[in-house]
């Protein structure tokens, strides 16, 4: 129940494309969902979070959305970019826990 | 503002040692979290600090422990080293905002058990 699952793995798109990211979780009491990506040589860096009473979060070219019935969010990054090449975490985390579970990443190649 | 700050960034030591890793969090943060990561088992979480008490725990062995300072500054120490704790460790510095809990991760000390 404290897992998070994340797909594809890997994930190829052209350069202007949509790249979507999926995330599921089974643990209702997780009220945190933010995205981290992640750079060769680098720690995880904080992308974009949203909490489960909004649908949907958007800052700059990422947005999130998330369907509370499902128990889903996603990631979505518009007109990518090379530069956007990267591993790609889901996480949530249980409000007062300071504990994340973590999806299992999306390495994301944007081809030029 | 200073990001987070992991020491050294990377290690080789050898099976039956043990280690010490460092992590300076971001000025005014009190807690701070430490993860393993490795190619197969992705990012786990170890443990948790605030205010120097461990408030959370993962499901590792008892070899690996922590601890946090009052200046909250943490380490981590790993005993009796395996090669399977081969791994870059990653210490978040987390802070409580109207979006929730934020961590921000160093970039980490990636390691090596020959």
């Amino acid at each position: 129940q404290q897992q998070v699952k994340q797909s594809p793995q890997s994930l190829i798109v052209q350069k202007g494309g949509i790249s979507i990211i999926n995330c599921a979780y089974e643990n209702t009491a997780f009220d945190y969902f933010p995205w981290y990506q992640q750079f060769p040589g680098k720690g995880p860096a904080l992308l974009i979070a949203i909490r489960p009473d909004v649908s949907e979060k958007k800052e700059g070219r990422f947005t999130i959305s998330f369907n509370k019935s499902a128990k889903q969010f996603s990631l979505h990054i518009m007109d990518s970019q090379p530069g956007d090449s990267a591993t790609y975490f889901c996480a949530a985390s249980q409000s007062g826990t300071y504990k994340y579970i973590f999806g299992t990443g999306t390495r994301l190649k944007v081809l030029a | 503002k200073a990001g987070v700050t992991q020491t050294p960034r990377y290690l080789i030591k050898t099976r039956g040692q043990q280690v010490t890793l460092s992590c300076s969090p971001i000025s005014g943060h009190r807690s701070v979290s430490w993860y393993q990561q490795t190619p197969g088992q992705g990012l786990q979480f170890l443990f948790e600090y605030f205010s120097e008490t461990q408030r959370n725990k993962g499901n590792f062995p008892g070899r690996f422990s922590g601890r946090q300072f009052s200046n909250s500054r943490s380490e981590m120490n790993v005993s009796t080293l395996e090669l399977g704790d081969s791994a870059l460790y990653l210490c978040a510095s987390t802070s409580v905002t109207g979006a929730g809990t934020e961590a921000f991760f160093g970039q980490g000390t990636r390691l090596t058990v020959v």
